[in-house]
């Protein structure tokens, strides 16, 4: 069964700090795992997506990392902000989307 | 939210109501999707379009209903056969849908609509 499980369900760091979302698949076959950021109530924005053979991707302050070995993406967010605050979704490609619970971040000054 | 408009952006309903989500885009998109969108949950496919005139059902079709007789224009209708509607739609779109392009081409969302069943 094709499965996306994102980690942590959520989380709250202070503005400046660094953080790091998770997401490992499951699904197969594979095309590409996208990450959008959803501001509550609002649709899904892109901010990055991989396909098979890249491993880095980068949007200003987010980097995202995939490694199609392990089946496991990583969204890495620089110096965060308040407007950093948001759920961010994993998703991935293949057959059909599969999407992510998404990643409840909450950015405090 | 890119060139994709949906309106009203909240929404009452009375139950046994059927009501329709508007949603509109002008990326000249090939590709329309309607989501569902649940707390605590991942968003969930309801019907999706690749070409006027077409329309193929989701994983969660039962009680919604939608036409394409315009390229910019891809409504839903929740029926009241629809058992628990109260929930935040998402319409979104792609150059080419999922049959043409292997789900690769990213998906545009619109700004949603929020739905509550009184």
């Amino acid at each position: 069964k094709n499965q996306v499980e994102q980690s942590p369900q959520s989380l709250i760091i202070l503005e400046g700090k660094n953080c790091t979302l998770q997401c490992n698949y499951t699904v197969s076959p594979f095309s590409n795992l996208r990450w959008y950021k959803q501001d509550t109530g609002r649709g899904p924005v892109s901010l990055t997506i991989m396909t098979f053979s890249e491993n880095t991707k980068s949007n200003g302050r987010y980097t995202a990392t995939l490694d199609a070995d392990t089946k496991q993406s990583s969204l890495h967010i620089t110096a965060s902000q308040l407007s950093d605050s948001a759920s961010y979704i994993c998703v991935v490609s293949g057959d059909a989307l599969n999407f992510g619970k998404g990643t409840s971040l909450l950015v405090t000054p | 939210d890119g060139g994709i408009t949906q309106s009203p952006k909240y929404l009452f309903r009375k139950e046994g109501q059927n009501v329709t989500l508007s949603c509109e885009q002008n990326l000249n998109h090939d590709a329309m999707y309607w989501y569902r969108q649940d707390p605590g949950q991942g968003l969930r496919l309801i019907y999706y379009s690749q070409i006027v005139n077409d329309f193929q059902k989701g994983d969660i079709a039962e009680g919604y209903s939608v036409s394409r007789e315009k390229k910019e224009s891809f409504p839903l209708t929740v029926t009241s056969a629809q058992k628990n509607p109260t929930a935040f739609y998402l319409c979104a779109s792609s150059v080419r849908g999922p049959r043409t392009s292997g789900n690769t081409d990213t998906q545009y969302f619109g700004p949603g609509t929020r739905l509550t069943v009184l």
